[in-house]
């Protein structure tokens, strides 16, 4: 089946360290995403990836990185720059240059602690 | 800029209830449309989606309409039932353009 798998599901840290969480699709997509979701509130973009080693930075990027080696593969990592790093993080794929509407598949997400 | 308005909950419903949640848009372009469900500590489903004007996307019996006169397209069901209970968001994508926009969310209960 294809899809998107994130780990792990649950994932603590003490504050001050950096921690990397995984995204990985077998779906062929070309697009990958990251977000953040806070509770009871909606997603917030943190980067996005269109090709193999091309990012850009979403609408909160501050205190997070990310690389895109491979295709099917879009770590995020927040660092210890990022001051509220508790919540729940959704990585996403899609495919690129469709003619009809390409729609975002999700992964079941991983939710962050730190303490 | 592009955005998505949703109407705020939570929204308490009695099973077999009808149900409307709105969701309203702006765009410089000319946009694709989309309903996703989440489920409680899971991602983001895709429930539905609408690609240009006066399309109706359904699922699950689910229906919204791309209204391009209003910029709108509401979700409705005409029986919820008690396994509909999540949270809804309404969302956008510019052709092209490879970035969404979502709504704020609106969390559905459904009493017995």
């Amino acid at each position: 089946d294809g899809g998107i798998t994130q780990s792990p599901k649950y994932l603590f840290r003490k504050e001050g360290q950096n921690v990397t969480l995984s995204c990985e699709q077998n779906l062929n997509h070309d697009a990958m995403y990251w977000y953040r979701q806070d509770p009871g509130q909606g997603l917030r973009l943190i980067y996005y990836s269109q090709i193999v080693n091309d990012f850009q930075k979403g609408d909160i990027a501050e205190g997070y990185s990310v690389s895109r080696e491979k295709k099917e593969s879009f770590p995020l990592t927040v660092t210890s720059a990022q001051k509220n790093p508790t919540a729940f993080y959704l990585c996403a794929s899609s495919m690129v240059w469709q003619v009809s509407s390409y729609e975002q598949y999700f992964g079941p997400g991983t939710r962050l602690t730190v303490t | 800029g592009d955005s998505v308005t949703q109407m705020e909950g939570p929204v308490t419903l009695s099973e077999e209830a009808f149900l409307t949640i709105n969701c309203t848009y702006t765009a410089t372009g000319y946009p694709s449309l989309f309903w996703y469900v989440q489920y409680p500590g899971e991602g983001l489903q895709l429930l539905l989606k609408a690609t240009k004007a006066d399309d109706k996307g359904s699922n699950k019996g689910f229906e919204a309409t791309y209204r391009k006169e209003t910029t709108s397209f509401h979700l409705e069901k005409g029986s919820v039932q008690v396994s509909d209970s999540a949270v809804y968001f309404c969302a956008l994508s510019i052709y092209n353009f490879n970035k969404f926009y979502f709504g704020s969310g609106t969390k559905l209960n459904v009493k017995p």
